[in-house]
């Protein structure tokens, strides 16, 4: 079935230190591929997406681009903030299957100032 | 509303009682979904909603689990016979309409504690 897998957290950094989250996936044909952030006490929120091969999502300084070749969705940021520190998720929606989102375990980031 | 809403935010019960949970979607959105998130589990996928069609019950980890959805707006998911690894954090989401190319927008949450 289909599945993602991401680093496992949790990850510590300094502000302004550079930030990639791996993101693998699994799936069959060509799915939607998504990063939802979860802040402390809140729910998700959408953080990127990108729906074809090589689309690159940004959002806030965030970056990831859709690589079909190695199954990936890598999340990276060149320089984080505190405000940062939060739960990301990788996640993928497989056109034609269910509607659910398959997500990741989610990594938890902390940065300090 | 301007987003997913979800009532109680929290609620702790004794094992073997029935829960309710509410969600109330973004209006005008067709698509409800229900996940839970608990430790070591990630996030699941419990039920799916879209229109008047039949739902989407593939995650719903047990018979004890149903939900339902009136009027093609308000979600009520029960939890009937609570057990102990019932505890978790249930998400509602909604969105425009199904499809990778529409966001499902998701709410704070219910943190259910079953003593």
């Amino acid at each position: 079935g289909d599945s993602v897998t991401q680093m496992e957290g949790p990850v510590t950094l300094s502000e302004e230190a550079f930030l990639t989250i791996n993101c693998t996936y699994t799936a069959t044909g060509y799915p939607s591929l998504f990063w939802y952030v979860q802040y402390p006490g809140e729910g998700l929120q959408l953080l990127l997406k990108a729906t074809k091969a090589d689309d690159k999502g940004s959002n806030k300084g965030f970056e990831a681009t859709y690589r079909k070749e190695t199954t990936s969705f890598h999340l990276e940021k060149g320089s984080v903030q505190v405000s940062d520190s939060a739960v990301y998720f990788c996640a993928l929606h497989r056109q034609g299957g269910s509607e659910k989102l398959v997500f990741g375990k989610g990594t938890k980031l902390t940065v300090n100032p | 509303g301007a987003g997913v809403s979800q009532s109680p935010s929290n609620k702790v019960t004794e094992k073997g009682k029935d829960v309710e949970l509410r969600c109330d979607p973004i209006s005008g959105h067709t698509a409800l979904y229900w996940y839970r998130q608990s430790l070591g589990q990630g996030l699941e996928f419990l039920i799916y909603f879209q229109g008047n069609s039949a739902p989407d019950k593939s995650g719903l980890p047990s018979d004890r689990f149903s939900a339902e959805r009136t009027g093609g707006s308000v979600s009520t998911l029960t939890i009937q016979r609570t057990q102990q690894e019932d505890s978790a954090v249930y998400l509602c989401a909604s969105s425009l309409a199904p499809g990778g190319g529409n966001i499902q927008y998701f709410g704070a949450g219910t943190r259910l504690s079953v003593l």
